[in-house]
């Protein structure tokens, strides 16, 4: 069974900087580096947010208008690791960010860790 | 990007049908069959319950179906449960060179 595992989540000040990791574990058939990952965030008590997208090896990545030249996603596929680095922090920034993992073959996402939270705040 | 439009909140009772609806645009849910649905209870993950528009991932119930029609997918829901009550959240894929995904902006499934 696929299991994601967010952490890096803490209270930073506004235009602060903050690095999320997500390991990754139990692929079998298909690696790491063989699924696309995301970053989806949640911010108290409203809905699901897209932030962040890359592609297995690494090569592709996409961001949200609202966080595109503040974010960074990357990928470490030698120990399954995801990471978000966040710059500028925002108190618009505050959220549980979680990963999430696409599906093999199209897109959707089917496997999701519990998230960590980020809190935005002087 | 602009969220999916969804309706806040839905309800029916045991054994009942309902339809939540999701809509976007020709550059989202109208381009492409990739929408999927995510049903989230309080304080939980979300989970994947449809993927490209109709499909179902293994162990979901047969109770749950997505289609599509122009710039508006929706899900169905029969045979309400109580288990059932939960947020659901519409996707899509909204390719551009720099943007993939776009959520909606999710409905309260009540179970009267």
């Amino acid at each position: 069974e696929i299991q994601l595992l967010e952490s890096g989540g803490t209270l930073v000040q506004p235009g602060g900087s903050l690095r999320l990791s997500c390991a990754a574990s139990g692929f079998t058939f298909a690696g790491f580096s063989s699924y696309a990952m995301n970053w989806v965030r949640q911010a108290p008590g409203k809905g699901l947010e897209w932030v962040s997208g890359i592609s297995g090896s690494g090569d592709n990545t996409y961001y949200a208008d609202s966080v595109k030249g503040r974010f960074t996603i990357s990928r470490d596929n030698s120990n399954n690791m995801l990471y978000l680095r966040m710059n500028s922090l925002r108190v618009e920034d505050t959220a549980v960010y979680s990963c999430a993992k696409d599906l093999i073959s199209t897109w959707g996402m089917d496997v999701w860790g519990q998230g960590t939270t980020v809190t935005v705040s002087s | 990007q602009s969220a999916l439009t969804q309706p806040a909140s839905v309800s029916g009772s045991p054994g009942q049908s309902i339809t939540i609806s999701c809509t976007g645009s020709s550059s989202d849910i109208g381009g492409y069959d990739y929408v999927s649905w995510y049903q989230q209870h309080p304080g939980k993950a979300p989970k994947l319950i449809i993927y490209d528009v109709k499909n179902r991932p293994s162990g979901v119930s047969n109770r749950f179906s997505g289609s599509k029609s122009g710039n508006t997918a929706s899900l169905t829901i029969s045979g309400l449960q109580a288990e059932d009550e939960a947020d659901y959240y519409c996707n899509a894929w909204k390719r551009s060179s720099t943007t993939l995904y776009v959520f909606g902006t999710g409905t309260k499934v009540t179970v009267l």
